[in-house]
């Protein structure tokens, strides 16, 4: 089976830094997903890591460690706009994509 | 290309009607998913093909769900005897079915059951 777990809401200041962690146990792995949906609307991808380490892509970083079954998701300098759900995906062998609940982030000027 | 579309973005209907959605995926993308989600919670999967083959169906799903991809290109979902419970976005999503490669998501069906 998959388990996908991830805190429910957080909140941030705007300009800060915050750090969206996930944990996963699947049965099989190829890769972890990390993507953003605001309310009302599709999800949008925002990271993949199939290996072990950190992607960096502008204000965004996505950190994997296949051994402990953890990611995590560092956003930088904190906009009003990031307001939304951020959702952790897990892939496995079989190309199937499996969702955590989503962590809500609350920005606060 | 526009990205993958669902139809209808709305549907409300009676408790006890059929409906069916259907989700045109973006070219050549031989992965398609269906996932339900509810308000405040992830992206529920449901179940995923590769052309016309379908992998795997959700075991949380009931008999009432049924999901086609007859020519490996668009693919509809039709949940029968809808009840309140099933009220939720549908949402679709592709991608091309290499391993580094993402899921782009549709904007979703609204189902209001009544």
């Amino acid at each position: 089976g998959q388990n996908i777990d991830q805190p429910t809401e957080m909140t941030a200041t705007e300009g800060a830094i915050v750090q969206i962690n996930c944990t996963y146990q699947t049965s099989g792995f190829n890769g972890l997903f990390w993507y953003q949906q605001h309310a009302g609307e599709a999800p949008t991808f925002l990271s993949y890591n199939v290996l072990d380490g950190l992607e960096e892509k502008g204000r965004f970083s996505s950190f994997l460690s296949r051994s402990k079954g953890y990611s995590y998701l560092l956003l930088k300098e904190l906009q009003m706009k990031d307001s939304a759900s951020y959702l952790c995906a897990v892939r496995d062998l079989d190309d199937k994509i499996i969702f955590g609940k989503g962590t809500r982030l609350h920005i606060l000027p | 290309d526009t990205g993958v579309s669902q139809d209808p973005r709305h549907k409300i209907t009676k408790r006890g009607q059929n409906v069916t959605f259907r989700c045109d995926p973006i070219s050549e993308h031989n992965r398609l998913y269906w996932y339900r989600q509810t308000l405040g919670q992830g992206p529920e999967f449901l179940t995923y093909f590769q052309n016309e083959a379908q992998l795997e169906k959700s075991r949380l799903l009931s008999d009432r769900f049924s999901a086609e991809r007859p020519k490996g290109s668009f693919s509809t979902l039709e949940i029968q005897r809808t009840e309140q419970g099933d009220s939720a976005m549908y949402l679709c999503a592709s991608s091309p079915g290499w391993t580094n490669t993402e899921a782009f998501f549709g904007q979703g069906t609204r189902l209001t059951v009544v």
